[in-house]
């Protein structure tokens, strides 16, 4: 069955860097996009962007553009996000999600808790 | 971008109770739109996508209908395990979702 399993909790400082992986299992990493999805404390959800796992394509939310970084390895079926510049309203869970292939978001992550916090 | 509502913003049912969520995008999305449920502490799970088709192992009483710019999600009976926030999201153009719907039992 499809698993996803991300890095665990994080705590950052405003300005400094994060990265987030997604490691992805029961099903071919290459054919299907991932996404990555956030959602604040009692907030909704937000969609970052998506990497496209087999050609390393990516599209990024407008509002990331500039800040965001989504990779992958395949030799070991992981996703990676990384998020630049932190501030406080970045705090959120990060989400990764596989594609549906249309885009859904169909299988999810366990989710990883990012803090920023001076 | 393609902005996403939802209405209402919360809503409480009494188990039984037909529950209806609508859902509004700000141009044309065809049927791309999908709806997620969410429970506390928990990962979303989609449950219906392309607007009207149920996501394998999701109960009957879940339906979606709609095109164009106006959907609607409805649980014909309402279940105190449906207890949720659930979202639509279009996937037209990229991707969003709506601010969500927050269902509870009265």
């Amino acid at each position: 069955q499809v698993q996803l399993v991300q890095s665990g909790a994080e705590v950052k400082k405003p300005g400094a860097s994060v990265k987030v992986s997604c490691k992805a299992s029961g099903y071919t990493f290459t054919g299907y996009y991932m996404h990555w999805v956030r959602q604040a404390p009692g907030q909704g959800l937000e969609w970052m962007g998506w990497i496209n796992p087999n050609s390393g394509g990516t599209n990024y939310a407008q509002k990331f553009q500039g800040r965001v970084t989504m990779t992958r390895d395949t030799s070991i079926s992981t996703a990676y996000m990384e998020l630049s510049r932190l501030r406080s309203d970045d705090t959120a869970v990060y989400y990764c999600a596989r594609d549906r292939g249309g885009g859904s978001c169909y299988s999810w992550g366990q989710g990883t808790l990012v803090t920023v916090s001076s | 971008d393609i902005q996403m509502t939802q209405s209402p913003s919360s809503l409480s049912a009494s188990v039984g109770d037909r529950v209806t969520i609508t859902c509004q995008a700000s141009q044309d999305i065809s049927n791309y739109l999908n709806w997620y449920q969410q429970k506390p502490g928990k990962a979303p799970k989609l449950l219906i996508y392309d607007a009207s088709n149920l996501e394998t192992g999701v109960p009957s009483r879940f339906s979606g209908s709609g095109s164009g710019t106006d959907f609607t999600f409805t649980i014909s009976s309402l279940q105190p395990e449906d207890i949720a926030t659930y979202y639509c999201q279009q996937y037209d153009n990229l991707l969003s979702f709506g601010p969500g719907t927050k269902v509870d039992i009265k």
